[in-house]
């Protein structure tokens, strides 16, 4: 167990909708990553957040986004979901800032858009 | 061309074979992780590397910052570390400093 969280495990949500995953991280954690995994590209970096603050942004598309609550936790929002958004979605944390450290990876959330 | 390209993609060992998974890049990086997936989906951490050698249990990971290749041993292999093992590497250049670039991951099977 990682200590890092992520609800909900599994979402099957049809095209156009929107939804929200939630990730918790390690008691001390400042840095939140979110991460999607899909079968033709493979884990691709989406966005960082550290300390309330976006820190990286890496291949998120518009359609997403992300916040950082003051409890620490953060959200991913996809909205107008396309059957290719159909992915495992991962959020990872780390003490550091500037993504040194070693990064605590969450179970991931399994979206399936119909 | 993949900044993080892994071999070989998939590997079947016999129970007990010493196995070994490479990693190379093309980037400028200030660390590589290894980590190790699950069939289940969850993602481990099994190294952070940014020179040398680093060694947990019957696993050794290696790194050559020259020749930007890393490599991640198995010895006395045993079924249970049947998985994918996925290479990153954590850029230190331009925007991607910090964010982690991932290879295709290898796939391990080990037969009993």
């Amino acid at each position: 167990d990682s200590g890092v969280t992520q609800t909900p495990k599994h979402l099957i949500t049809a095209t156009g909708q929107r939804v929200t995953l939630r990730c918790s991280p390690r008691s001390g954690d400042l840095s939140v990553y979110w991460y999607q995994q899909s079968l033709d590209q493979g884990l691709q970096f989406l966005i960082q957040y550290y300390n309330g603050e976006e820190r990286a942004k890496g291949n998120i598309l518009e359609r997403f986004s992300a916040q950082q609550f003051p409890d620490l936790h953060s959200e991913l929002n996809l909205s107008s979901l396309e059957l290719g958004d159909s992915a495992l979605y991962f959020c990872a944390s780390s003490k550091m800032a500037g993504g040194s450290g070693e990064q605590f990876f969450g179970p991931g959330t399994r979206l399936t858009v119909l | 061309k993949n900044e993080v390209e892994q071999s070989p993609q998939n590997l079947t060992a016999q129970e007990g074979e010493f196995i070994t998974i490479n990693c190379s890049y093309s980037v400028g990086i200030s660390a590589l992780h290894w980590l190790q997936q699950h069939p289940g989906g969850g993602i481990v951490s099994l190294f952070m590397l940014s020179s040398g050698k680093k060694k947990h249990g019957r696993l050794i990971a290696t790194i050559n910052i020259q020749e930007k290749h890393s490599s991640l041993h198995i010895t006395a292999s045993h079924p249970r570390d049947s998985a994918v093992y996925i290479c990153a590497v954590r850029g230190n250049y331009g925007g991607s400093q910090g964010n982690l670039i991932f290879g295709k991951g290898t796939k391990l099977s080990v037969k009993p």
